[in-house]
C-alpha cells in the first residue's frame, strides 16, 4: 500500500540555521515526489517535484530535496531559513498517472528569532 | 494565471442547511480533485474528475456529499444536509500534463 510518513509533527529552528524536514514513502512503483507548503490560512503552494533524472531537484524559495530510492526518502532542505518560511511542509507520493496523490501528515516549521 | 479560485472562503451554515461549494480549476488542466483537511483526519482526497469525468469517489464520506463538474471549467461540491462533523476546510485542485496538483485557497465550512 501506498503511504507516506513524515515522522516530524513540530519543528523549530533558529532564523539562519539549516534545516531537513524527513519525508519517508512507500510506493511499489516508481514514485513521483513532490513537496508542498501552507501558511496558515492559505492553501496549498508546490514547492518543488521530482519524476526522474536528477535526484537533487532544486524548487522555489530557496528549498532544495533529494531522491534517495535505497533510503525511500525525499528529504526537504534548506541552507538558511527565513522567518518567513514558518508553515507546514507536506510531502506527497503520486501514482504513476498523477491521478492520486498520498500526502503525509504535515511538519510544522516554527523559526525563532 | 489566476490560479484555482474557489469560492466562499468562508461559509457559515446551520445543521440540516445545503451547502455549495464552487470551484474554477486552472484554464488547460484536464482533472480536479477536492480534498478536505481537519486537525484531526489531516487531508483526505475526496472524489477526482479526469475530463469532467468522476473517476473515483471512494473518499466521499456519505451520501450527502455529491460532486459534478459540468464543464472543464467548473465544478461544485454540495452537502445536503449538511452536519457539523461536516465541519472543515475543502480544498479544490486541479492538474495539467506536469503531473503536479495546484491548489485553491480553500472554503472554511463551519456547520453550527
Amino acid at each position: 500500500a501506498q503511504s507516506v510518513t513524515q515522522p516530524d509533527i513540530h519543528i523549530t529552528v533558529s532564523e539562519g540555521a539549516s534545516l531537513e524536514l524527513r519525508c519517508n514513502y512507500s510506493y511499489g512503483a516508481t514514485p513521483y515526489l513532490f513537496w508542498y507548503v501552507q501558511s496558515p490560512g492559505q492553501g496549498l503552494q508546490l514547492l518543488l517535484k521530482y519524476f526522474s533524472g536528477d535526484t537533487l531537484v532544486q524548487g522555489i524559495k530557496g528549498f532544495e530535496a533529494e531522491f534517495k530510492r535505497s533510503q525511500s526518502s525525499f528529504n526537504l532542505r534548506k541552507p538558511s531559513v527565513h522567518w518567513s518560511d514558518a508553515a507546514e511542509y507536506f510531502c506527497a507520493v503520486g501514482q504513476y498517472n498523477f491521478n492520486k496523490f498520498y500526502f503525509g501528515s504535515g511538519t510544522k516549521l516554527n523559526v525563532k528569532p | 494565471d489566476a490560479g484555482v479560485i474557489q469560492s466562499p472562503r468562508h461559509e457559515v451554515t446551520e445543521m440540516g442547511q445545503e451547502v455549495t461549494l464552487r470551484c474554477k480549476p486552472i484554464s488547460g488542466h484536464n482533472s480536479l480533485f477536492w480534498y478536505r483537511q481537519t486537525m484531526m483526519r489531516g487531508l483526505e482526497l475526496l472524489i477526482y474528475f479526469n475530463n469532467n469525468v468522476p473517476i473515483d469517489d471512494s473518499g466521499m464520506p456519505e451520501d450527502r456529499f455529491s460532486a459534478k463538474m459540468p464543464n472543464a471549467s467548473f465544478s461544485t461540491l454540495k452537502i445536503q444536509p449538511s452536519e457539523p462533523r461536516d465541519s472543515a476546510v475543502y480544498f479544490c485542485a486541479s492538474r495539467g500534463t506536469q503531473g503536479a496538483q495546484y491548489f485553491g485557497p480553500g472554503t472554511r465550512l463551519t456547520v453550527t
